[in-house]
């Protein structure tokens, strides 16, 4: 199966701060790639698909001006959480998709703690 | 009514027996099915995907998909404590949006 690296792992930061995570497909051109957030003990909850070369597109009830999202490149998605909360401490974890029949491959998460 | 429901658990089996594992969708449009395992605190793994009706083996674990039934199953043979995990199903809704449909997966725990 595909590569999906993330970093950092973990990550804690203060309140009002912002924190990037990077999502690279290591095994090929991903021009999508999903970003989802997971609360202890609950389901995975998709947040956005990120396009490469254009805008993300969020689901319902994410805040695009607090999630920023930039697909540059074919292999590299970045997830910001501007001015951070403790609210927003999750597991984040990105998701590229490809063959066969578009098979979605997770990263190892990362891990945010707002303090 | 969701999209992709699963039973929360969780599923206790001995060590040894065969568990197994239940999902249904209402999208009759699907076409592919995952399975995906998820350890406490770790990101999901893909286990199986099956497209077509009937069994698929790989290892000790078996998909079963019906698709007139909007059923997809896991069965897994002779299992471990370390089988001991959350069990995700994933549907393709084939409705042009690429993301999977995850259901809210198993608990299973298996007993030594």
């Amino acid at each position: 199966g595909a590569v999906v690296s993330q970093h950092p792992s973990r990550v804690i930061c203060k309140s009002g701060t912002s924190v990037k995570i990077e999502c690279r497909s290591l095994d090929f051109q991903a021009t999508t790639m999903f970003w989802y957030r997971q609360f202890p003990k609950q389901s995975l909850m998709l947040m956005a698909t990120s396009n490469e070369g254009s805008k993300a597109t969020y689901e319902q009830g994410v805040e695009k001006d607090k999630f920023l999202i930039n697909h540059a490149s074919l292999t590299l998605s970045t997830l910001t959480v501007t001015s951070a909360h403790p609210e927003d401490s999750s597991f984040y974890i990105c998701s590229d998709v490809g063959p066969p029949k578009e098979t979605q491959y997770f990263g190892p998460g990362t891990r945010l703690l707002v303090l | 009514q969701k999209e992709v429901e699963q039973n929360s658990g969780p599923l206790s089996v001995p060590e040894g027996a065969i568990a197994s594992l239940n999902c249904t969708y209402s999208d009759r449009v699907s076409q592919s099915f995952f399975w995906y395992r998820q350890y406490s605190g770790k990101s999901p793994e893909l286990i199986m995907s099956i497209y077509s009706n009937g069994d698929k083996e790989d290892g000790r674990f078996t998909a079963q998909l019906n698709k007139a039934s909007q059923y997809v199953s896991l069965l897994i043979r002779d299992s471990q404590p370390s089988d001991s995990a959350t069990y995700l199903c994933a549907v393709n809704p084939d409705t042009g949006r690429r993301a999977l449909t995850f259901g809210s997966g198993t608990r299973l725990q298996v007993q030594p």
